[in-house]
């Protein structure tokens, strides 16, 4: 009864190096999604997923990769941190559309220092 | 891209009493979804609405959906301190782009 887990749930990390965010799904939804969360700017899609191998940008894609290669999984990447990538992270979820009801994850929140 | 625009921005009630909060969009939405967000958490949907004009419950929860299609409305009544949080209306474009208001910060003062 697992549904949506991300972790880590805390990361602080310098400027300029990788971090990798993971998201996994027990509901073998087809689609999935990155957001970020910021003050004054509600949340803000990064990249979706419609399914494993599938991924496309979102609104503020820049800085950021994801892959899926197993349904259940969609790791977010910052290949070379910044600070304006300090932020709220949530993983989240739907089953066959992305016009569905999205269930979201706990979130990871991210400090690049 | 789509802007979905809340208001108020924040709320500071007392215990019991009522809430009233809406959405709007530029453009047309054929759902709307109404969430909340507990603080150091994920938002967690409380209630969809599918067709204009549609009034649903959720308990002390009432949204409905706006007879243009551009915007809708939640209320909460008697309110307790539970209800405190953040509430997002949300809404998916046509195609795969799903957007969030910036959403409406609720504090019941007990």
């Amino acid at each position: 009864d697992a549904g949506i887990t991300q972790s880590p749930r805390y990361k602080i990390t310098e400027t300029g190096r990788q971090v990798t965010l993971m998201c996994h799904q027990t509901w073998s939804h087809s689609y999935m999604f990155w957001y970020r969360q910021d003050l004054g700017h509600g949340l803000r899609l990064i990249y979706y997923s419609a399914a494993a191998d599938i991924t496309d940008k979102g609104e503020v894609p820049d800085g950021y990769v994801v892959s899926r290669s197993k349904t259940e999984n969609f790791p977010l990447t910052l290949e070379s941190a910044t600070r304006s990538q300090t932020s709220v992270y949530f993983c989240a979820s739907s089953g066959t559309s992305a016009q569905e009801t999205q269930y979201f994850g706990p979130g990871t929140r991210l400090l690049v220092l | 891209g789509q802007q979905l625009n809340q208001s108020p921005q924040s709320m500071f009630i007392q215990e019991g009493e009522d809430v009233s909060m809406n959405c709007t969009s530029s453009s047309i939405f054929n759902t709307w979804l109404w969430y909340k967000q507990d603080p150091g958490e994920g938002p967690v949907l409380l209630i969809a609405l599918y067709k204009a004009g549609e009034l649903t419950s959720n308990g002390r929860l009432t949204a409905q959906f706006g007879i243009t299609r551009k915007d809708s409305f939640l209320n909460i009544s008697a309110s307790i301190p539970s209800d405190v949080g953040i509430y997002f209306c949300a809404g998916p474009e046509y195609g795969n782009q799903f957007y969030f208001g910036t959403g409406t910060s609720l504090t019941v003062i007990p």
